[in-house]
Order: structure tokens, then sequence, then C-alpha cells
């Protein structure tokens, strides 16, 4: 069964520090990646997603990732974090399919000191 | 930009209650999905529905809840007979039926409280 495995289950940074979420998946075949964020008290939200093509996914709020499939994993980067991106992180996998279903990690909070 | 609505945002019930989440999901959308939040743990699959059948389930959707589509845009989750351990925001979600544009999307979540 495939599944996604997030290894930082809470991170502190100070604002304008590096950010970097590792995700690992385990599944042998095509896969989709997704990066979804859910702010305080809010719905989850498409960060980016991976389907094909270029490995380095540029996505909204100048968060990146990029796809290694030798490594299975999908990490997410941001240069330059602000306090505004303090929120949960949740990386998610789905095969390569029409109507399959998306599978969560566990998820990374992220909390930006001031 | 269309959106997934939920209602309602928050409901509070009895044990042993049934309780109905609906979800008006994307109008051009064929695929919905539901999902679960327990506070503080991780978004779990519950079931998806396409063609007015569930395509596939997760070892959470036991016999107590079930899915329909009553009519042309309601997608509605039923829970017949709540337990405490139901206590969860619940997301629905809906995606297009085309093979490349697997992206779900999630509506606000309903919260679900059984006391």
């Amino acid at each position: 069964a495939q599944s996604v495995s997030q290894h930082n289950h809470h991170v502190i940074l100070s604002e304008a520090a590096s950010l970097e979420l590792g995700c690992n998946y385990s599944y042998g075949g095509t896969v989709n990646l997704f990066w979804y964020v859910q702010y305080p008290g809010q719905h989850l939200q498409l960060l980016l997603k991976y389907f094909s093509g270029d490995p380095l996914v540029k996505g909204i709020k100048g968060f990146e990732a990029e796809f290694i499939k030798s490594k299975f994993s999908f990490n997410l980067r941001k240069p330059s974090v602000q306090w505004s991106d303090t929120a949960e992180y949740f990386c998610a996998v789905m095969r390569y399919s029409s109507a399959s279903k998306i599978i969560f990690g566990s998820g990374t909070r992220l909390s930006i000191r001031p | 930009e269309p959106e997934v609505t939920q209602t309602p945002s928050h409901q509070v019930t009895q044990m042993g209650q049934e309780v109905i989440l609906r979800c008006v999901p994307i109008s051009n959308h064929l695929y919905f999905y539901w999902y679960r939040q327990i506070l503080g743990q991780k978004v779990e699959f519950l079931v998806s529905f396409y063609n007015n059948e569930i395509s596939e389930k997760s070892e959470i959707f036991d016999d107590q809840f079930s899915v329909e589509r009553p009519d042309g845009s309601n997608f509605t989750l039923k829970i017949r007979s709540t337990k405490l351990e139901d206590s969860a925001m619940y997301f629905c979600a809906s995606s297009t039926e085309y093979e490349q544009d697997g992206e779900l999307f999630f509506g606000e979540g309903s919260r679900l409280t059984v006391l």
C-alpha cells in the first residue's frame, strides 16, 4: 500500500530563515505529488503539485518542491519564511490514474517566530 | 473562483444520533471524496464516489457511514449512529475526470462534535 512519510512533526524557525520540509513516499509506480497547507482554522489549500516534466515545481507564496524519483522524495522548500507561513503542511501522493484517492502524510507543523 | 462548499460548518450531536454532512462540489467535477481529520491527527481518506457509486473506501468507512448524491448538486455523508470517536473535521473534495488533472479541491470542512 502506498504511504507518505513526513519526518518533521514540528519545525520552529525565525523569520527570514530558509525552510525545507521532508517528504518521502512509498509506491513504485507513477505518482502525482502534492503539498497542501492548512492555515490555523482554515481548510486545506494546494501549495503546489507535480504531475510530470520539470522535477522542480514552483508553487504559490514562494514555495517550491523538488521531485527526486530515485529517492522517492518530494521535499518542500522556501528560501525565506515569513510569520504568515505559520501553518500545517501536508505532503500527499496520488497514483497516476483518474479518480484515485490522495494519501496524506501526517503533516508538519511550522511555527515562525516573528 | 469555483469552490467546494460544505454545510454545516459545525454540528454538535449526542452519541447515537444520525448526522448528515452536506457538500456541494464544483459544478463540472465528477469525482467526489470525503476525508476526515481528527483533532491533531493526519487527514484520512474515507471514501471516493463516481458515477453514482462508491469507487473506493477505507477501513474507516464501515457500515455506519454512507454517501449519496441525492440530486445533481449535493453530495452527502451520513453517519447513522454517531460515536464519540467520530468527532472530527470532515472535508469534502471534488476533482475533474481528466487523468492529467488529479488535483482535489477541498471544502472548508464540517466540524462534528459528538457528546
